[in-house]
């Protein structure tokens, strides 16, 4: 059980483009979505807690206007990186969660972004 | 405030003797606790987690964790390490009341054959 699907696993495109990734919670309804992003040999930062039907909560350094984070129902959550450049090349992962903070995040397996 | 310290950031082990991944917090409340493992370009996945309830957890592939609040102690063990458990690990931390968890900064298990 609390399987969370993301895609895509992996996209390369040219420096300008927007990127949008999906965040699935398959089998359990996520009070709770979560976007991290994972440097090299790093843990995971969070960039943005969001909850289905309200606006997302950006961590400080985070641009909102660059990193949009739909939550539309309580299965999907979608981050779209606009006009991506370089430096936004990362491991960007997902997590979701049933309930108060005392219970688990469930993750997803990752996109690794690459943008040319 | 919430904080977590993971001692080491590598341990190598030989195939077939016990593990110690050492994880220490601070919380101001009752913490919930868990542990994650993360392959190469993987997500992370659950291993086991604390809730209050018994101080010893037993998760998933053969991993413990005992809870020692005296101690602020989490500590994750195994007493067989395989090959497949070379991974980083994630001790993680929450309060029931705070959305967000606090990751400590991850130790690299290597199992030597």
């Amino acid at each position: 059980g609390a399987v969370v699907s993301q895609h895509p696993s992996r996209v390369i495109c040219k420096s300008g483009t927007s990127v949008k990734i999906e965040c699935r919670s398959l089998d359990f309804q996520a009070t709770t979505m979560f976007w991290y992003r994972q440097f090299p040999k790093q843990s995971l930062m969070l960039m943005a807690t969001s909850n289905e039907g309200s606006k997302a909560t950006y961590e400080q350094g985070v641009e909102k206007d660059k990193f949009l984070i739909n939550h539309a129902s309580l299965t999907l959550s979608t981050l779209t990186v606009t006009s991506a450049h370089p430096e936004d090349s990362s491991f960007y992962i997902c997590s979701a969660r049933w309930g108060e903070g005392n219970q688990p995040q469930h993750f997803g397996d990752g996109t690794r972004l690459s943008i040319l | 405030a919430q904080s977590v310290t993971q001692l080491d950031s590598h341990v190598s082990v030989s195939e077939g003797t016990p593990v110690l991944l050492r994880c220490n917090y601070s919380s101001s409340y009752s913490p919930s606790l868990f542990w994650y493992v993360q392959h190469p370009n993987k997500g992370l996945q659950l291993l086991l987690k604390y809730t209050s309830a018994a101080t010893l957890v037993k998760g998933i592939n053969g991993f413990e964790a005992e809870f020692k609040k005296s101690e602020t102690s989490f500590h994750l063990t195994k007493p067989s390490a395989h090959m497949s458990d070379a991974a980083e690990y994630f001790c993680v931390v929450s309060e029931m009341s705070y959305d967000k968890v606090i990751f400590g900064p991850g130790t690299s298990l290597s199992v030597i054959p």
